[in-house]
């Protein structure tokens, strides 16, 4: 299996525009879970989902962030409108659930958003 | 590479010494810890994990000791290898899907 695959590596884009970063879990993973690393705040989780639906969303900094799972291989994270305050790496990680707590999580490469 | 914290704590070790990382969680009732490792410009990786029921367990060169009474854990590394460098994160979970990360320590690796 290849990994978690995320997309793209690098994004740079002006304050106002919308971004899109991609996920692909792998494959059989049960669970997906999006995180921002930062300086300051170091690794915080956004959202997470369980077979596509959206569990817990409470690290959604702001209605500016949506995250959606429209099928168990692919994940988007969308900031609309970006911020330079948005600036940080974003990772994906997937893991098989078993029931009461899930199995180790793997994560993707992350994608650095530098927003001007 | 990622923004892994200029400010992150630093453990400065002899290659071929062993290393301990410390971290100190802050719920007492979490049930499981996991010790993360990342390496400049990629995601954190598994290394060792460890329910509450259990105060060590080991690893291929690694070792996790928890500590309930101090809310205390520590990542034990033998021989330590240039390859070891990185930042190293303990994370706790309460019966749950959530993980919550701890700020790291950077470990560098003397030749």
């Amino acid at each position: 299996d290849a990994g978690v695959i995320q997309s793209p590596r690098h994004e740079v884009t002006e304050m106002g525009q919308e971004v899109t970063l991609r996920c692909k879990p792998i494959s059989g993973h049960d669970y997906l879970f999006w995180y921002r690393q930062t300086m300051m705040r170091g690794l915080e989780l956004l959202i997470y989902f369980n077979n596509n639906v959206p569990i817990d969303d409470s690290g959604m900094p702001e209605d500016r962030f949506s995250a959606k799972m429209p099928n168990a291989s692919f994940s988007t994270l969308k900031i609309q409108p970006s911020e330079p305050r948005d600036s940080a790496v974003y990772f994906c990680a997937s893991s098989w659930g078993s029931g009461f707590s899930t199995d180790t999580q793997y994560f993707g490469p992350g994608t650095r958003l530098t927003v001007l | 590479g990622e923004s892994v914290g200029l400010h992150l704590p630093t453990l400065s070790v002899q290659e071929g010494d062993n290393s301990i990382i410390n971290c100190a969680y802050s719920n007492s009732a979490s049930d499981y810890f996991i010790w993360y490792k990342q390496e400049s410009g990629k995601g954190p990786q598994f290394i060792i994990d460890i329910r509450s029921n259990m105060d060590k367990r080991q690893g291929q060169r690694v070792t996790v000791l928890l500590n309930k009474t101090v809310k205390h854990l520590s990542l034990q590394i033998a021989a330590t290898q240039p390859g070891d460098s990185a930042v190293y994160f303990c994370a706790e979970s309460l019966r749950d899907d959530k993980i919550i990360f701890g700020k790291g320590t950077r470990l560098h690796i003397l030749p």
